[in-house]
């Protein structure tokens, strides 16, 4: 299977704050990379697939970029509603493989 | 708006047969892949399977030998059978759809707990 590292594993900010998660293929997925959001209790919520398009609904706040085994998921002013977690999962070769994930919290 | 609601046992004792069924409602089976996904805190998100419209699937190698997925296209649902349960399949499982590997539409979940 192909491995799925994130970092940081837990990430404290402020709103308003510009951060970046990243996330680690263990081989290239081309731009096969989607990002998700999860708040609590919650189903995940697509934001970003093929490594940087903006699913529909999504605030441009939030954007992607990278190809191969490299990857990141940006979101340049952070508001209330974007503390959460965010996962990335590639999708070029099945079994799909999601990151552990990045938990967002409030500084 | 296409929405998906699950429906199944969510209490199983070992050796059991976990059964989930996702209902689609807003949206057709042709064109989109819908899948099962499971969440556990220590493993996290695991893909279990997916299915397309042609009922043309790929199974994660870890469960394959013990699950089955089939849709009804005349009841716009897929399901799930997972034999055998352990208590390693306790987890909150998701039915998903949408674009090859997007998951653009997920359900609500169902928490599966195995315990004797």
């Amino acid at each position: 299977d192909i491995q799925m590292t994130q970092s940081p594993s837990i990430l404290s900010a402020s709103a308003g704050d510009r951060v970046t998660i990243s996330c680690r293929a263990s081989q290239s997925v081309g731009s096969w990379l989607a990002w998700f959001q999860q708040k609590p209790g919650k189903a995940p919520n697509l934001l970003i697939y093929k490594a940087s398009v903006l699913q529909s609904g999504i605030p441009s706040r939030f954007s992607g970029s990278g190809s191969g085994t490299e990857f990141t998921l940006t979101i340049s002013s952070l508001q209330p509603d974007d503390f959460a977690a965010y996962f990335c999962q590639q999708y070029d070769t099945y079994p799909y493989t999601f990151g552990q994930g990045t938990k967002l919290e409030i500084k | 708006q296409v929405q998906l609601q699950q429906r199944g046992a969510g209490l199983l004792k070992p050796s059991e047969t976990l059964s989930l069924t996702c209902v689609v409602s807003g949206a057709a089976f042709s064109g989109y892949y819908w899948s099962w996904i499971r969440q556990t805190p220590g493993k996290g998100l695991e893909c279990i399977g997916e299915i397309d419209h042609n009922g043309g699937h790929n199974l994660n190698p870890s469960l394959q030998s013990r699950v089955t997925m089939f849709l009804d296209t005349s009841k716009n649902e897929f399901s799930l059978k997972l034999t055998s349960v352990t208590a390693a399949d306790t987890a909150m499982y998701y039915c998903a759809g949408g674009h090859r590997g997007n998951h653009d539409y997920w359900g609500q979940g169902v928490l599966v707990t195995v315990s004797s």
